[in-house]
């Protein structure tokens, strides 16, 4: 089945340091993939998105590239701020019955030092 | 962007009531929604899917008789939670997808209902 996976958190940084969180995927045809950004005591937010091989999603400061042949899709930052710290999912969109039903990550935990 | 509402935000009530929460669609209408399900510090739990004008589909384990939806129009879904106790407590988060959507569309989440059964 499909499945997607995330680096085990919390990940930790002080200010302006380099973000990766990892994230590969199993899935079969071609899956669309997000990443989504969960804020303390909120819902997820759509933080982007990729949905065919190669393509780079990217939005405030974030970006992940669709790597088909590694399956997978890093989210990368240049330098972190503290207003990033927050729970980050990996997902992918894939084709059930018609319909089309998402498969998240755990999620990985970030927290940014001044 | 697409907004999706919830209601209530946090609800704390008495083991063995009933509670209900609403998730709503307020600018595009929503032929399909899911319900998941948030523990700390861990990921969403995708309880079911629900369909506008026919039964949800649950997922494995996830018990239909406890956990009711309802889905009555395009633009509102209903979770209630019959009989609650203690184990239920939990967050509770809905999403849509804008109709007639692809594989690229993104969900829209709703803030979350935070759920405390005493």
């Amino acid at each position: 089945g499909n499945s997607v996976t995330q680096m085990e958190g919390p990940v930790t940084l002080s200010e302006e340091a380099f973000l990766t969180i990892n994230c590969t995927y199993t899935a079969t045809g071609y899956p669309s993939l997000f990443w989504y950004v969960q804020y303390p005591g909120e819902g997820l937010q759509l933080l982007l998105k990729a949905t065919k091989a190669d393509d780079k999603g990217s939005n405030k400061g974030f970006e992940a590239t669709y790597r088909k042949e590694t399956t997978s899709f890093h989210l990368e930052k240049g330098s972190v701020q503290v207003s990033d710290s927050a729970v980050y999912f990996c997902a992918l969109s894939h084709a059930s019955g018609g319909s089309y039903i998402p498969t998240f990550g755990r999620g990985t935990s970030l927290i940014v030092h001044p | 962007g697409a907004v999706v509402s919830q209601h209530p935000s946090w609800v704390i009530c008495k083991s063995g009531t009933s509670v209900k929460i609403e998730c709503r669609s307020l600018d595009f209408q929503a032929t399909t929604m899911f319900w998941y399900r948030q523990f700390p510090k861990q990921s969403l739990m995708l309880m079911a899917t629900s369909n506008e004008g026919s039964k949800a589909t649950y997922e494995q384990g996830v018990e239909k008789d406890k956990f009711l939806i309802n889905h009555a129009s395009l633009t509102l879904s209903t979770l209630t939670v019959t009989s609650a106790h203690p184990e239920d407590s939990s967050f509770y988060i809905c999403s849509a997808r804008q109709p007639l959507s692809g594989r690229d569309s993104a969900q829209y989440f709703g803030p979350g209902t935070r759920l405390t059964v005493l």
